[in-house]
């Protein structure tokens, strides 16, 4: 079993729609991290996440550290949403590696 | 913030030959990293660049195969050497400020195809 699992692994939805991303752990950790990544390859951070809820415009993320669960939504999803988002872990046990889901390819359709 | 530009952003290799991906950050940064991406696949850590030391290796990767230089707090270099078709790949160098728990940033990746 992974240490991080991503759901779902693909997501189709239309422009507008509502859309939530799951991670879920299996370690204690010292910090979450959301990740954006592109068509080309290249990947943007959105959030770092230890404890709580951020918000940055469309996208909102919350953690529960006790259940060790955190989604990532985007309010009135568009086209150029479209990417695959990833959910990466920080333990908090040993040398702080990161530990990347397999991530969640979103196409939003207009 | 930090701003890394990575090149080449893709390449088409020979079997056998060997290829140099360089990232260039536009501050200085204590650690970098370099994680290999294959195809339908999520980022594997290659090996943490530092300056002034041996880069450290995670189990799996070589340095015969990946060797890296980091001659500066700026700047890195990883070279695949040898390479094969199992070694088509998006290759990725990082950086985190501060610890490893800080903001990351990433370069926009060297999509390499092996023939």
């Amino acid at each position: 079993k992974n240490e991080v699992e991503q759901s779902p692994q693909n997501l189709t939805a239309q422009e507008g729609e509502f859309i939530t991303i799951n991670c879920s752990y299996s370690v204690g950790i010292s910090a979450l991290h959301w990740l954006q990544q592109h068509p080309g390859g290249g990947i943007v951070s959105l959030f770092m996440l230890s404890s709580g809820k951020k918000k940055h415009g469309r996208l909102i993320a919350t953690i529960n550290i006790q259940e060790k669960h955190s989604s990532l939504h985007i309010t009135a999803s568009h086209p150029r949403d479209s990417a695959v988002y990833i959910c990466a872990i920080i333990s908090n046990f040993g040398n702080e590696k990161l530990t990347f889901g397999t991530g969640t390819r979103l196409t939003i359709i207009p | 913030s930090a701003v890394i530009s990575q090149k080449p952003s893709r390449d088409i290799c020979q079997r056998g030959t060997s290829l140099t991906i360089q990232c260039q950050v536009d501050s200085q940064v204590t650690m970098m990293f370099w994680y290999r991406q294959q195809p339908g696949q999520s980022l594997t850590l290659i090996a943490t660049a530092n300056q002034g030391s041996e880069a450290t290796y995670e189990s799996g990767f070589v340095i015969d195969k990946f060797p890296i230089s980091r001659p500066n707090l700026t700047f890195s270099t990883l070279t695949v050497s040898n390479m094969s078709p199992e070694d088509s790949s998006i290759y990725l160098c990082s950086v985190a400020l501060g610890t490893r728990s800080g903001e990351l940033f990433f370069g926009e990746g060297s999509r390499l195809t092996v023939l």
